[in-house]
C-alpha cells in the first residue's frame, strides 16, 4: 500500500467554482502534513502546512482528520492561475523525508 | 536569489556515461534532500543529509548512485553508467529541521539517449 494516496484527477472546473481534493495516508505515526503545488515542468512549491485544527490561507482551506488518516484541500473562487498539480505530502516522524502523493491535476477553465 | 539552486537545469547524455548534478541549499538550512520525479508521479525520496552526514538512503539509490555533501553546504549527486531508466527530474530540497517544510530547487532534468 502506498504511503500517500490521492485521486489523480484531472479536475476541470469553471472559474469561480469551489473544488476539493482529498488524500489518505497509511502511517498513523505521520507527524506533519503539507500541500504543495507543482506547475508543469517546475519544482514543487509549498502551498500550505496542514494543522490538526485546520487552517485557512485566503481562498485555500486545509483540514486534517487523524482518526481517518485523511487530509483535504478546499479551493474557493477558483482562478485560472490555480491550474496546477496539487501534491499531498506527509512526513513520517523520524524518517526525515517526505512521502508525496502522485498529485491531483486541476485545470480551471475560463 | 536565496532559494535552492541546482545545476545544470537540463542534462542529455548517452547511456553508460556518468553524470553529476549539484545542489546549493538555502544557506541557513542544514538538512538537504535529493528526490527523483518521473512523469505523472510525485517526487520519490533518494537520500538525506544533515550537515555533511548522509543519514538516510532509499532503496531506490542503487550502487550506481552516490551523493556527497563534503562541507555541509552544497551537495552533489553522481550517477555512474547511466541507464535509460534513470531519465527523470532530479530535485534537491532543503529545510532548517526535520519536520519543517522543504523548499525545492528547480530540478535537473536528465535525459538518457
Amino acid at each position: 500500500r502506498k504511503e500517500v494516496e490521492q485521486d489523480p484527477g484531472p479536475f476541470n472546473v469553471p472559474e469561480g467554482a469551489t473544488v476539493a481534493f482529498n488524500c489518505t495516508y497509511s502511517n498513523s505515526a505521520s507527524q506533519s502534513f503539507f500541500w504543495y503545488r507543482q506547475d508543469c515542468r517546475k519544482e514543487p512549491k509549498l502551498l500550505m502546512s496542514v494543522y490538526s485544527s485546520g487552517n485557512e490561507d485566503g481562498r485555500f482551506t486545509a483540514q486534517l482528520n487523524r482518526a481517518s488518516q485523511y487530509i483535504s484541500l478546499l479551493i474557493r473562487d477558483s482562478k485560472l492561475s490555480d491550474s496546477a498539480t496539487y501534491l499531498c505530502v506527509v512526513n513520517v516522524g523520524g524518517a526525515n523525508n517526505l512521502f508525496f502523493g502522485t498529485g491531483t491535476r486541476l485545470t480551471v477553465i475560463p | 536569489d536565496t532559494g535552492v539552486s541546482q545545476d545544470p537545469r537540463h542534462k542529455i547524455t548517452k547511456r553508460g556515461q556518468n553524470v553529476t548534478f549539484r545542489c546549493d541549499p538555502i544557506s541557513e538550512h542544514n538538512r538537504l534532500y535529493w528526490y527523483r520525479q518521473t512523469l505523472g508521479q510525485g517526487p520519490e525520496f533518494l537520500t538525506y543529509f544533515q550537515n555533511e552526514a548522509q543519514l538516510e538512503k532509499s532503496r531506490l539509490l542503487s550502487d550506481r548512485f552516490s551523493a556527497e555533501r563534503p562541507k555541509g553546504s552544497f551537495s552533489t549527486l553522481e550517477i555512474q553508467r547511466t541507464e535509460q531508466g534513470d531519465s527523470a527530474m532530479y530535485l534537491c530540497a532543503s529545510s532548517p529541521r526535520g519536520n519543517q517544510p522543504q523548499h525545492f530547487g528547480d530540478g535537473t532534468r536528465l535525459s538518457i539517449l
